[in-house]
């Protein structure tokens, strides 16, 4: 009963390259969600999702990111010609239809040199 | 204002002591609550959602006061592994979440 799976737990770019960041939902769960965490701070809501459609993407930045939840597939969160202030955790999370909590997956921390 | 706001601590509490974190929420259109638990470094754990009539797991209980806009956690008898940040969680209608930046606690032997 594989939880929510996140790849790559770790990666490196350079300033300028592409970034792409994977997730799988909890087998069951229709609705994923992308949070980004710098050190000693909170959650920053990014983009919900549902099987593709952007439901709220009101905490992403307009340029340069982008997230997609494909029909079939992981969903993806891609983030281009990345600046040094793009290193966090970027964690994934999902849940089914209904007024429930989210399971998060392990995150993935990017770090920019 | 931050949508949802917490006390950061941290606090320092013996074993076997009794500890209680606020979190106070901005929009009185939340519906929905929840306590999370995060370990340094690792991905945060739902702890439990918080209901209107209050709601009890083993040692933790929390509580939810609309009318003043706030939420707690209280922890009964604190384990050295209860060490860890709490998020308080606000749902407003939807499915977004906007979490707290969290209450650290240290459980000390």
């Amino acid at each position: 009963n594989a939880g929510v799976m996140q790849n790559p737990r770790h990666l490196v770019r350079r300033r300028g390259q592409e970034a792409r960041l994977r997730c799988s939902p909890v087998k069951g769960h229709s609705h994923v969600y992308w949070y980004r965490q710098l050190p000693e701070e909170g959650l920053k809501f990014m983009v919900y999702l549902q099987k593709e459609n952007i439901i709220d993407e009101s905490g992403m930045p307009k340029e340069r990111f982008s997230a997609e939840f494909p029909k079939e597939g992981p969903s993806i969160l891609r983030i281009q010609q990345v600046v040094r202030g793009d290193s966090a955790a970027y964690f994934c999370a999902s849940s089914p239809e209904g007024d429930y909590g989210y399971t998060f997956g392990s995150g993935t921390r990017l770090t920019v040199v | 204002r931050k949508e949802v706001e917490q006390d950061p601590g941290p606090f320092n509490v013996p074993e076997g002591a009794t500890v209680a974190f606020n979190c106070t929420y901005s929009n009185s259109a939340s519906q929905s609550f929840f306590w999370y638990r995060q370990d340094c470094r690792k991905e945060p754990k739902l702890l439990m959602s918080v209901y209107s009539s209050g709601n009890e797991d083993g040692r933790f209980t929390a509580q939810l006061n609309r009318a003043s806009q706030y939420i707690s956690l209280l922890i009964r008898d604190s384990k050295l592994s209860d060490s860890a940040t709490y998020l308080c969680a606000c749902r407003t209608g939807g499915f977004k979440t906007i979490f707290g930046a969290g209450t650290r606690l240290f459980v000390k032997a």
